[in-house]
């Protein structure tokens, strides 16, 4: 199975400020297609899952600019610029190139 | 508009069964996968398996084979999961989810008590 490590597991941050979160795969996410299926998911508290980027660095539908996902092959990160209120909650990374389809442990974002 | 419609908790003793499932709609699940995610209370997310409702081909976790069984009804817009020989630590939330994550239902809490 591919495992997903992400990094930190928890982050305190004030509005405004910008954070990163990494994932790491432990196999090469590219599709046999040349696509790389690595997602990005916020779970916001009492809520389900919200896909925030697709494909590594699509943007979601209604998903505001400042968050952006950039990375390749193994290597990934979420980066979201100027954090407001709402952003808190659990991000997780997701990989649906290979069978079973994993998640990272989870990133719990809290505002300061 | 896409959305999917969970049914509501269930309430299971060990060793029983509970069927859940996930009305989709605003799309016709013909044109997609439906996966099952479960979540255990304060953890993670962990993939059950996916359905193509178009032909009921299914693909599981291994270690969810023997637990879950995927199905659909494409007349009702509908995907199913069964859980089997119930346990304590099957206590989750489930959802149904499409598109790769695009859309999730809003998730059927699963506890297991005798």
């Amino acid at each position: 199975d591919v495992v997903m490590t992400q990094t930190p597991p928890s982050l305190s941050v004030a509005i405004g400020q910008s954070v990163s979160i990494s994932c790491k795969s432990s196999q090469s996410l590219v599709y046999s297609d040349g696509k790389t299926y690595l997602h990005w998911l916020l779970q916001s508290p009492g809520r389900s899952p919200k896909r925030l980027i697709y494909q590594v660095s699509n943007l979601g539908s209604g998903v505001p600019d400042r968050f952006s996902g950039t990375g390749s092959q193994k290597d990934f990160t979420l980066k979201i610029s100027r954090v407001e209120a709402e952003d808190l909650g659990v991000y997780y990374c997701a990989q649906t190139t290979h069978f079973p389809l994993t998640f990272g442990s989870g990133t719990k974002l809290e505002i300061k | 508009e896409v959305q999917l419609q969970q049914s509501g908790a269930e309430l299971g003793k060990p060793g029983t069964s509970v069927k859940l499932s996930c009305k989709v709609s605003g799309y016709n699940i013909r044109n997609t996968y439906m996966h099952w995610v479960n979540q255990r209370p304060g953890k993670g997310l962990e993939w059950i398996g996916r359905i193509d409702p178009a032909n009921g081909n299914t693909i599981y976790a291994e270690k969810f084979k023997s637990k879950a069984t995927l199905t659909a009804d494409t007349s009702s817009n509908t995907a199913y999961m069964q859980l089997s020989q119930l346990k304590s630590d099957d206590t989750a939330i489930y959802f149904c989810a499409m598109w790769a994550f695009a859309y999730w239902g809003q998730g059927t809490l699963v506890t297991v008590s005798s």
